[in-house]
């Protein structure tokens, strides 16, 4: 199966601080990953999606300089949540896809901004 | 714009009858549809998917059904079992392939033992 691995799963930060979500594909090359954020009972909202050695693609409302997004290899991609915010609280996730298809999920970061 | 909706925010099952989760979509690009399984504070999972060519896919207790004319698919499980008890997604996207899915709202799907 397609193993999609994030660090950490969860992270407490001080407002104004930035911090780094991790996620790599362990067992395949992922030629594009998914960023995603879900709020509370809600859906999961797309924020922006990365091919590796290119720029981001983010979706229209979400900043991108806000949410810095790298993609260095096949098994790694980077969201940076820049000078966070208590509204930045929320759960991350990532899915890793192969030039193939198939969407496959990480497990998911929690932010928690005081 | 929400293209993809799950109009029920939850849905009760007793176990071992079916469970029937339904989603609406509008754009008519969407060509593939999938099911996602998720619990809290975890990664959805994937359960099953459908093209755009097909009218029925099953795998095992899962079953899609796609009517495209109505823009509405939807997931049976049968027979339910108290594991089944998650928020069911359902997504869509342009192509098959690394592309970006649009997801509904999510159904809680609670199986009564």
């Amino acid at each position: 199966g397609a193993v999609v691995s994030q660090h950490p799963s969860r992270v407490i930060c001080k407002s104004g601080t930035s911090v780094k979500i991790e996620c790599r594909s362990l067992d395949f090359q992922a030629t594009t990953m998914f960023w995603y954020r879900q709020f509370p009972k809600k859906s999961l909202m797309l924020m922006a999606t990365s091919n590796e050695g290119s720029k981001a693609t983010y979706e229209q409302g979400v900043e991108k300089d806000k949410f810095l997004i790298n993609h260095a290899s096949l098994t790694l991609s980077t969201l940076t949540v820049t000078s966070a915010h208590p509204e930045d609280s929320s759960f991350y996730i990532c899915s890793a896809s192969r030039t193939s298809g198939g969407h496959y999920f990480g497990p998911g970061t929690r932010l928690t901004v005081t | 714009d929400q293209q993809v909706k799950q109009n029920s925010p939850s849905l009760s099952v007793q176990e071992g009858r079916i469970s029937i989760l339904n989603c609406d979509y509008t754009n008519s690009m969407f060509d593939y549809f999938l099911w996602y399984k998720k619990y809290p504070a975890e990664g959805p999972t994937f359960l099953i998917s459908i093209s755009s060519i097909k009218d029925k896919n099953e795998d095992g207790r899962f079953t899609v059904f796609l009517n495209k004319s109505a823009k509405h698919l939807s997931l049976h499980i049968v027979p339910s079992q108290p594991g089944d008890s998650a928020v069911y997604f359902c997504a869509a996207s342009q192509f098959q392939g690394a592309q970006k899915l649009v997801f509904g709202q999510g159904t809680r799907l609670t199986i009564n033992p």
